[in-house]
């Protein structure tokens, strides 16, 4: 049973655009959410991240919206470019319990120029 | 360069024989863990290590093997590879208590044939 359910799949958005990808989680002892991003060829390395005491962080163009009654955080990508096009992986932790990261399944994401 | 540093890049097997992953780290992190990815399934732990000679599984163990003699190597080993352990690979480590700071190697491709 996967923890932590990511959707899209995929997504393909126009230069420009926003690009969204939700993520919805099981377990509430979770307390720290991060997003990684993933080239191809590369490891993934963290792109932003919450805590579920916060509603929204935002860094640059993209936001984390996190809804915590209902169990779900979300990234939004503002002003999609090329560059951006990439896998986005949402995560789950519970620091108490140590380093472990539970990821959702990955968004393929292509933004055409 | 702080680093994660996995070895062989891509590696091509045959069924049951055996074979080791290297995961090597400068930053003097106490944890280390490794991460089967997979399409769809996102980024799955199979072992970790919170610190020298101090192993434990994570959610997907069976048919691998970890080691942790030396704080920066934390060799996984596949004693007999089967076409379910085709996967791509990846090796991360941080501090104790910091899951924030996760640090990813660049991924072994593996083929089991």
């Amino acid at each position: 049973q996967q923890q932590v359910k990511q959707s899209p799949q995929s997504l393909i958005v126009q230069k420009g655009g926003i690009s969204i990808i939700n993520c919805a989680y099981e377990n509430t002892a979770f307390d720290y959410f991060p997003w990684y991003q993933q080239f191809p060829g590369k490891g993934p390395a963290l792109l932003i991240a919450i805590r579920p005491d916060v509603s929204e962080k935002k860094e640059g163009r993209f936001t984390i919206s996190f809804n915590k009654s209902a169990k779900q955080f979300s990234l939004h990508i503002m002003d999609s470019q090329p560059g951006d096009s990439a896998t986005y992986f949402c995560a789950a932790s519970i620091r108490a319990a140590g380093n472990k990261l539970t990821f959702g399944g990955g968004t393929r994401v292509l933004v055409k120029p | 360069e702080a680093q994660v540093t996995q070895n062989p890049r891509y590696l091509i097997t045959v069924t049951g024989k055996k074979l080791t992953v290297t995961c090597s780290q400068n930053m003097n992190h106490e944890y280390m863990s490794w991460y089967r990815q997979d399409p769809g399934l996102g980024l799955r732990q199979i072992y970790y290590s919170m610190n020298v000679e101090v192993t434990d599984k994570g959610d997907v163990p069976e048919g691998y093997k970890v080691s942790r003699k030396e704080k920066r190597n934390f060799p996984l080993i596949l004693e007999s590879p089967s076409p379910n352990q085709t996967s791509l690979y990846f090796c991360a480590s941080s501090f104790v208590g910091a899951p924030y700071g996760y640090t990813f190697g660049s991924g072994t491709r593996l083929t089991v044939v």
